[in-house]
């Protein structure tokens, strides 16, 4: 079974640049999140989708960072205008969701450096 | 609001002895608890979810256990191998959302030759 594809595994941008994380959940998940890892830090939830919905997207800095999730499959996060403090792994995750969750499987992550 | 706490940060062990990792959380109304691995570079590995009415979870070499009573999960790998090195986080689903995790900052494990 093939397991959440992510790409690209690294990027470098400078500040106030914008950038793009994509993300393939493993098939038949409904839920999918987004995750910041800082060094150092355990992940921290930017958002969740149930299917094409948003669950949860209280720590999503808005006025800088967005996500789609259309048709309810594969999703994109995006960064614009990055900050130095963007730098980070963003990591998505999925899940057959419901009310508890259930085990949740990660993809490799995406390394972001904002120089 | 939970908090999940893993102590300590970072862990040195010779190959061989048994590795005990600890999680900690402070609200002991969970559905289930999830034990990750983090390799450098990579992303997150589950290795065991342990369900609330669980008292512990098996496979292989690894052993998680749960007392929701006193806040508190173990995670025991016997037998540590240098393969074993990497960082292991702890997850808790919060009860707001669904199927969130509040996360530990990791324990980061080397298993020296």
């Amino acid at each position: 079974e093939a397991g959440v594809a992510q790409s690209p595994r690294y990027k470098i941008i400078e500040k106030r640049q914008s950038v793009a994380f994509w993300c393939n959940p493993i098939s038949g998940h409904a839920t999918l999140y987004w995750y910041q890892q800082i060094l150092g830090q355990g992940p921290k939830l930017l958002i969740q989708f149930q299917n094409n919905g948003v669950v949860d997207d209280s720590q999503l800095p808005k006025d800088r960072f967005s996500a789609e999730r259309l048709k309810g499959v594969d999703s994109t996060l995006k960064i614009q205008p990055a900050k130095l403090e963007d730098s980070a792994v963003y990591l998505c995750a999925s899940s057959f969701g419901g009310r508890v969750g259930g085990e949740l499987f990660f993809g490799e992550g995406s390394r972001l450096t904002v120089l | 609001k939970q908090e999940v706490t893993q102590i300590p940060a970072a862990l040195s062990v010779p190959e061989g002895e048994n590795l005990v990792l600890n999680c900690s959380f402070t609200d002991s109304a969970i559905y289930n608890l999830q034990w990750f691995r983090q390799d450098p570079g990579k992303g997150l590995t589950s290795l065991l979810l342990i369900q609330s009415s669980q008292r512990e979870q098996t496979s292989g070499r690894l052993n998680a256990s749960l007392d929701k009573s006193s806040g508190r999960s173990t995670l025991y790998i016997a037998a540590s191998q240098p393969g074993d090195s990497a960082t292991y986080l702890c997850a808790i689903p919060t009860t707001d959302s669904w199927g969130k995790l509040q996360f530990g900052a990791g324990t980061q494990v080397v298993v020296t030759p």
